[in-house]
């Protein structure tokens, strides 16, 4: 069945790099845009970035663009989310999601989350 | 603060049926046929229910239906059963800069 599996949460300080993983199976990996999305108390659900089945595309929200940079393994069915120069309002439940090659705006299939904790 | 507005809270008993509703703007739920929703049990991955405002994925129940008019979308649930009982989100594609908007989520509790 389809599986996406994130891990690389941590607690950091404010400032320093982090690089999410998540493990997708259960399905032809090339095939299918991938998403970064986040979850907080404060401020919800908040998409962070999309990369395409090939890689050649990617879109970042605001909020992270110049800090955050999504790639992908296609060998390694993984997509990963590089941060840098964290911030304390990065702190969050960082999910991966799949989107049907011909509906980019559909999370289609989650993964269960990590969290991220940035505090000094 | 979330793009889109949601009510925080809805409840029903066993049975009957409840609408959240899903503000938006001419530029997101208003201007594209692009609304998703999803249901979220803590601690387990986020679930699609709805997508393109009306599609229901396979495997997801009939008990579930979306709507919209104008700038606002509406996920009812009928049948209201106990597994029920999760966070709620809307989500809709954007003109703006930032693709892909979010509403806060509404708590659906089964009395």
């Amino acid at each position: 069945q389809v599986e996406l599996v994130e891990s690389g949460g941590a607690v950091v300080q404010p400032g320093m790099s982090l690089r999410l993983t998540c493990a997708a199976s259960g399905f032809t990996f090339t095939s299918y845009p991938m998403h970064w999305l986040r979850q907080t108390p404060g401020r919800g659900l908040e998409w962070v970035t999309i990369i395409s089945g090939d890689g050649s595309y990617e879109n970042y929200a605001g909020s992270v663009k110049g800090r955050f940079s999504i790639s992908r393994d296609n060998s390694k069915d993984t997509v990963y989310l590089q941060m840098n120069t964290l911030r304390a309002e990065d702190t969050a439940v960082y999910f991966c999601a799949r989107a049907p090659d011909s509906r980019w705006h559909t999370f289609e299939t989650w993964g269960q989350g990590t969290l991220v904790t940035v505090s000094s | 603060q979330s793009a889109l507005t949601q009510p925080a809270s809805v409840s029903g008993s066993p049975g009957q049926s409840i609408t959240i509703s899903c503000s938006g703007t001419s530029s997101d739920v208003g201007r594209h046929n692009f609304v998703s929703w999803y249901q979220h049990h803590p601690g387990k991955a986020p679930k699609l229910l709805i997508y393109d405002v009306t599609n229901r994925p396979s495997g997801v129940s009939n008990r579930f239906s979306g709507s919209k008019s104008g700038n606002t979308a509406s996920l009812t649930i009928s049948g209201l059963q106990a597994e029920d009982e999760a966070d709620y989100y809307c989500s809709s594609y954007t003109s703006s800069s930032a693709l892909y908007v979010f509403g806060p989520g509404t708590k659906v509790t089964v009395l």
